[in-house]
C-alpha cells in the first residue's frame, strides 16, 4: 500500500496568479497522475507524470497551463498557472505501486476556489 | 474514452440490494471499482482483471463479461457506511479513466 500526502488541502487564489499543488508518496512509484474533479463530478485525468520524462497531457489540458514536474519516484507537482474562476475545483495526485492492475492510491485533494 | 455507468444514482434502505453497471466502448483490459465518500478522497473497492481474476478487500462483489466489455458491482445487504459515489475506471494505456459515477444512498 501507499500514503500519500497532498498539500495545500484548500486554498482562495486570486485570477491571474499560479498555485502549485505538492504530493509526496511514503514509497516509491513509477507513474504518477494528477486529476481533476468538478463538484458533483467524475474524475478527470489531466496527465500522467513518470520520473526523468516530460509529463503526457489528455485532451484539453496544455503544459502551459498545468506544468508538472516530477524530481524523483515519491514526489509530484502540479501548478496551475493563470487561474481563472474555471478552474475552481478539486485536483487529485494519485499513483499506483505496481502497474495499471493494481490499486490506485489517492491524496486527500486540493479543493482550489479561485476569486 | 469514458466508461458509462448505470443508474446514474440508487436510493436502498439498509438491507436491500443494488447493482452499478459499467460499459465501455473501448476493450478493457481490466476494471477498477472505487467508492468516494463526499469530500473524501476515492477509496479502492475492487480490481477485475481479464481472465477473471479479482482483487478486492470488501465484502463486494463484482463480475467482468469481457466480451461485452462490461462490469457490474453487486451490494448485498446493504449498510449505511455505502453509501458514497461509486467510479468504474478502465485501464487504458497504463491510465486509469473513469466513469461518471453512481450516486449510492443507503437510509435507516
Amino acid at each position: 500500500s501507499a500514503v500519500i500526502s497532498q498539500k495545500p488541502s484548500r486554498d482562495i487564489c486570486q485570477r491571474g496568479t499560479s498555485l502549485t499543488i505538492q504530493c509526496q508518496v511514503d514509497s516509491q512509484v513509477t507513474m504518477m497522475f494528477w486529476y481533476r474533479q468538478q463538484p458533483g463530478q467524475s474524475l478527470t485525468l489531466i496527465a500522467t507524470a513518470n520520473q526523468g520524462s516530460e509529463a503526457t497531457y489528455e485532451s484539453g489540458f496544455v503544459i502551459d497551463k498545468f506544468p508538472i514536474s516530477r524530481p524523483n519516484l515519491t514526489f509530484s507537482t502540479l501548478t496551475v498557472s493563470n487561474m481563472s474562476p474555471e478552474d475552481s475545483s478539486i485536483y487529485l495526485c494519485s499513483a499506483d505501486t505496481g502497474g495499471p492492475n493494481t490499486e490506485a492510491f489517492f491524496g486527500q485533494g486540493t479543493r482550489l476556489t479561485v476569486v | 474514452q469514458q466508461p458509462v455507468q448505470s443508474p446514474q444514482a440508487v436510493i436502498l434502505r439498509e438491507g436491500e440490494d443494488a447493482v452499478i453497471n459499467c460499459s465501455s466502448s473501448k476493450a478493457l483490459y481490466s476494471v477498477h471499482w472505487y467508492r468516494q465518500k463526499h469530500g473524501e478522497a476515492p477509496v479502492f473497492l475492487m480490481i477485475l482483471l481479464k481472465g477473471g481474476e479479482q482483487k478486492g478487500h470488501e465484502k463486494i462483489s463484482a463480475s467482468f463479461n469481457e466480451k461485452k466489455q462490461q462490469s457490474s458491482l453487486y451490494l448485498t445487504a446493504s449498510q449505511l457506511s455505502y453509501s458514497g459515489t461509486y467510479f468504474c475506471g478502465s485501464n487504458q494505456g497504463g491510465k486509469l479513466i473513469f466513469g461518471q459515477g453512481t450516486e449510492l444512498s443507503v437510509k435507516p
